[in-house]
């Protein structure tokens, strides 16, 4: 039973360019949080979704950034014209359900140059 | 302020206990974890206690919660290098979105 699976692992991008960050939840979990973590900062909770819905997008800057979890295939973070302040580490956790069990990936490393 | 707040960095010697410690601010929180985080790596987690417990064990980690003062640790005991890491702390579970720390980094020294 695989894990969290992101990819990529690593990606660079232009200022300007857009980034596409997948992410596969654990098989038979339907629940997907995604997080940011900058330099030597903790993880910020960004969006919550659960298939073809978004629950709770709290976290997400309201511009460049969206998310979504299609019924079939991985969830995706997408954001449009990179600045350099994107630069963080992304990482995408998924549950059974939304009171335990959260399983991280390795996360996706943006840099934006 | 953050809804977690813990101490930034920890350094101890190889053989000794180190207790990692943790406050939060939700009281509703069902579940409170403690995940570790490697050097390039993901998060992985440890351990987690229910908010109706007092204290966890798990071979070389304790997880005690103080439910009055909002105060979770964690002890490692007999702390190796390979303990070296990033630990988070986070508190959850009902309908409230995990929340973590800014972690800790414990630093294990000969």
């Amino acid at each position: 039973n695989a894990g969290v699976m992101q990819n990529p692992r690593h990606l660079v991008r232009r200022r300007g360019q857009e980034a596409r960050l997948r992410c596969s939840p654990m098989k038979g979990h339907s629940h997907v949080y995604w997080y940011r973590q900058l330099p030597e900062e903790g993880l910020k909770f960004m969006v919550y979704l659960q298939k073809e819905n978004i629950i709770d997008e709290s976290g997400m800057p309201k511009e460049r950034f969206s998310a979504e979890f299609p019924k079939e295939g991985p969830s995706i973070l997408r954001i449009q014209q990179v600045v350099r302040g994107d630069s963080a580490a992304y990482f995408c956790a998924s549950s059974v359900d939304r009171n335990y069990g959260y399983t991280f990936g390795s996360g996706t490393r943006l840099t934006v140059v | 302020g953050e809804d977690v707040e813990q101490s930034l960095f920890l350094s101890v010697r190889e053989g000794d206990s180190s207790v990692i410690n943790c406050t939060y601010t939700d009281s509703s929180s069902t579940y409170l974890y403690w995940y570790k985080q490697e050097p390039g790596a993901g998060l992985q987690l440890l351990t987690y206690i229910f908010s109706n417990m007092d204290m966890k064990q798990d071979q070389r980690l304790t997880v005690l919660l103080n439910k009055k003062d909002k105060h979770l640790s964690l002890r490692i005991a007999d702390t190796q290098t390979g303990d070296s890491a990033i630990y988070f702390c986070a508190q959850g579970g009902g309908s409230y979105i995990p929340t973590f720390g800014r972690g800790t980094s414990l630093i294990v020294h000969p």
